[in-house]
């Protein structure tokens, strides 16, 4: 089975920095998702990891430790756009998603 | 424009009234996957399809049945909808399933 877990929510203030922590007990593992879901639309992608380390895409980032089970998600400059749901997901033949985190950032 | 489009975006129904909700991509997808989104649960997957009249079940398949009969096609239908199937519902695409996941607007269901 899996069982994937990240906080509910999330306040931080426009231009700072959030770092938002996921940790998976998965049967397997091929690869970490991150998405973006804003209130009432669909999930979008923002991320992918399948080694260890850090990917960077211009405002976030996101890591993997495959051998703690734990990923996280870096959003710097912190816009009001932002607020928004992010969505953790393992890949092993097939994507399972966390809850989701809700980060609200604040004037 | 690359997209996958679902309908209704919007529906209200009955306990037992058969309906099915529409799903379709233009990226020449293989995979295909239905997934219900409840506050607090997160997105969990109801059927999936690596292909033409290949089909399998998700985490919550329970009341639900699907069908590709084409690539671009992956209804999902509801039998005899109950209220607990409420939800906000979500078709996505992928290449081979492994990569990037494409979804729809989403659909909210409300079974009365």
């Amino acid at each position: 089975g899996q069982n994937i877990d990240q906080p509910t929510e999330m306040t931080a203030t426009e231009g700072a920095i959030v770092q938002i922590n996921c940790t998976y007990q998965t049967s397997g593992f091929n690869g970490l998702f991150w998405y973006q879901q804003h209130a009432g639309e669909a999930p979008t992608f923002l991320s992918y990891n399948v080694l260890d380390g850090l990917e960077e895409k211009g405002r976030f980032s996101s890591f993997l430790s495959r051998s703690k089970g734990y990923s996280y998600l870096l959003l710097k400059e912190l816009q009001m756009k932002d607020s928004a749901s992010y969505l953790c997901a393992v890949y092993y033949y097939k994507l399972s998603f966390g809850a989701g985190t809700t980060v609200t950032v604040r004037a | 424009e690359a997209q996958v489009t679902q309908n209704p975006r919007y529906l209200i129904t009955v306990t037992g009234k058969k309906l099915t909700v529409t799903c379709s991509q233009n990226m020449n997808h293989e995979y295909m996957s239905w997934y219900r989104q409840d506050p607090g649960l997160g997105l969990r997957q109801i059927y999936y399809s690596m292909n033409v009249e290949v089909t399998d079940k998700g985490d919550v398949p329970e009341g639900y049945k699907v069908s590709r009969k084409e690539k671009r096609n992956f209804p999902l239908i509801l039998e005899s909808p109950s209220p607990n199937q409420t939800s906000l519902y979500f078709c996505a695409s992928s290449f081979r399933g492994a990569g990037e996941l494409f979804f729809g607007e989403g659909s909210r269901l409300t079974v009365l």
